[in-house]
């Protein structure tokens, strides 16, 4: 059974610092992975999807990579902001068809 | 704007009490979820549909009800034999079957008084 953990649960780093979110899963035969971003008592925003094939996808500050032999997925946030404060989930498909996974979240303080 | 809306923000339950969560959505997906949400761990799944009139047991659907008359819509029971109810309840849709990208509902806090 897939398994999805994301390390550290919690991440406090000064405003400017660039940084990095850890996503891990245990089947390496996965479809498609996702990252989320979820503010307080809010629901999830999508941030990236990379799919099997692919090795990363970036948006704006962000940058996502994938390294499926090894099971894992990178979150590079550069240039840290408050606004970046927030939990970040990663998510899994391993095939067409099959749900999504989810990470317990990494949650991110940026201080000013 | 597009989007999916969720109500009641904030629910509470009484023992015995069978309370319904609503989830709308006017993006013309095809496919919705529910998920839950506890405290330090990963959304897990309770239903999902990926079209009118048929829906799917997720992971936790114990205790449990959803239908799927409409396409836009897809309310959750949280029926009196969920035991350990207080969670929260996040409602996603795509355009068609998972794992296309899915997009969120802002979430209801279920309590039990």
């Amino acid at each position: 059974k897939q398994e999805v953990t994301q390390i550290p649960a919690a991440l406090s780093v000064p405003e400017g610092e660039n940084l990095v979110l850890n996503c891990s899963f245990t089947d390496s035969a996965i479809y498609n992975l996702q990252w989320f971003r979820q503010d307080p008592g809010k629901g999830l925003t999508s941030l990236l999807l990379i799919q099997s094939s692919q090795r990363e996808q970036t948006s704006g500050r962000l940058n996502a990579s994938l390294d499926k032999s090894s099971g894992r997925s990178t979150l590079y946030i550069a240039a840290s902001q408050p606004g970046d404060s927030a939990t970040y989930l990663c998510a899994v498909a391993e095939d067409y068809g099959q749900n999504f996974v989810f990470g317990p979240g990494t949650r991110l303080s940026v201080l000013p | 704007d597009g989007g999916i809306t969720q109500s009641p923000k904030y629910l509470f339950r009484k023992e015995g009490q069978n309370v319904t969560l609503s989830c709308e959505q006017n993006l013309n997906h095809d496919a919705m979820y529910w998920y839950r949400q506890d405290p330090g761990q990963g959304l897990r799944l309770i239903y999902y549909s990926q079209i009118v009139n048929d829906f799917q047991k997720g992971d936790i659907a114990e205790g449990y009800s959803v239908s799927r008359e409409k396409k836009e819509s897809f309310p959750l029971t949280v029926t009196s034999a969920q035991k350990n109810p207080t969670a929260f309840y996040l409602c996603a849709s795509s355009i068609g079957a998972s794992p296309q990208p899915q997009h969120f509902g802002d979430g209801t806090r279920l309590s039990i008084l």
